[in-house]
């Protein structure tokens, strides 16, 4: 059974600071890693996606891959009241369509 | 904004009535899906379209079934509705065989 764990969270993070939200994948054989964000009552939307181990940066948003330890993570630097979503990881093995998804950590950002 | 439109958004239903949902794209994507999301579940597929007329089966495929007669439509179908199959149902597109989709805005079912 392929599998992608989240902590549900609530994450509560205050204004300004870094969210860390951290994901862990079961199947070694995974080789692209997509973090989607999901504000309450709306559809994902993808923010982030990365395929080679280390880090990338985008904006305030930066993707980390250890394939050694399976997981990533998707850190959020100076977080704004606007980060406050449901934040879902995905990866994706490399020979078929489908996308394992996590449950989503939810995140909170206090003003 | 991928253009990926869905009816109907909502719906209520009882047991035991068929039920469509449609998908809608104007990006030409080759890939469509269909996901429903639970709570504690995340996104879990349902099917999934390579191309026209060429369907494949998701995780969650019982119970359901899909037809894509032209690029732009994936219509999701449940034969009959059961209240197991009450959820919110989205339909993502991709351009590629990866990981980078576009969602529509969802559908909620429920059945009673």
């Amino acid at each position: 059974q392929k599998e992608v764990e989240q902590n549900s969270g609530p994450l509560s993070v205050p204004e300004g600071a870094i969210a860390s939200l951290n994901c862990t994948y079961s199947d070694r054989g995974s080789q692209s890693f997509f973090w989607y964000r999901q504000y309450s009552g709306k559809s994902p939307e993808l923010i982030m996606f990365i395929y080679s181990n280390g880090d990338k940066e985008d904006g305030r948003f930066t993707a980390q891959l250890n394939k050694a330890s399976q997981y990533v993570s998707l850190l959020i630097r100076d977080s704004q009241p606007s980060d406050s979503a449901t934040y879902l990881c995905a990866v994706n093995l490399y020979s078929n369509y489908q996308l394992i998804w996590g449950a989503g950590t939810k995140l909170i950002i206090k003003p | 904004d991928a253009g990926i439109t869905q009816s109907p958004r909502h719906k209520v239903t009882e047991t035991g009535t068929p039920v469509t949902l449609r998908c809608h794209q104007t990006e030409n994507h080759r890939y469509m899906y269909w996901y429903r999301q639970d709570p504690g579940h995340g996104l879990r597929l349902i099917h999934y379209s390579y191309g026209v007329k060429d369907t494949d089966k998701g995780e969650v495929s019982d119970g359901y079934s899909v037809s894509r007669s032209k690029t732009e439509d994936f219509l999701l179908t449940l034969e009959s509705a059961t209240s197991s199959q009450t959820s919110v149902y989205f339909c993502a597109t991709g351009a590629g065989n990866t990981g980078e989709l576009f969602f529509g805005e969802g559908s909620r079912l429920t059945v009673l």
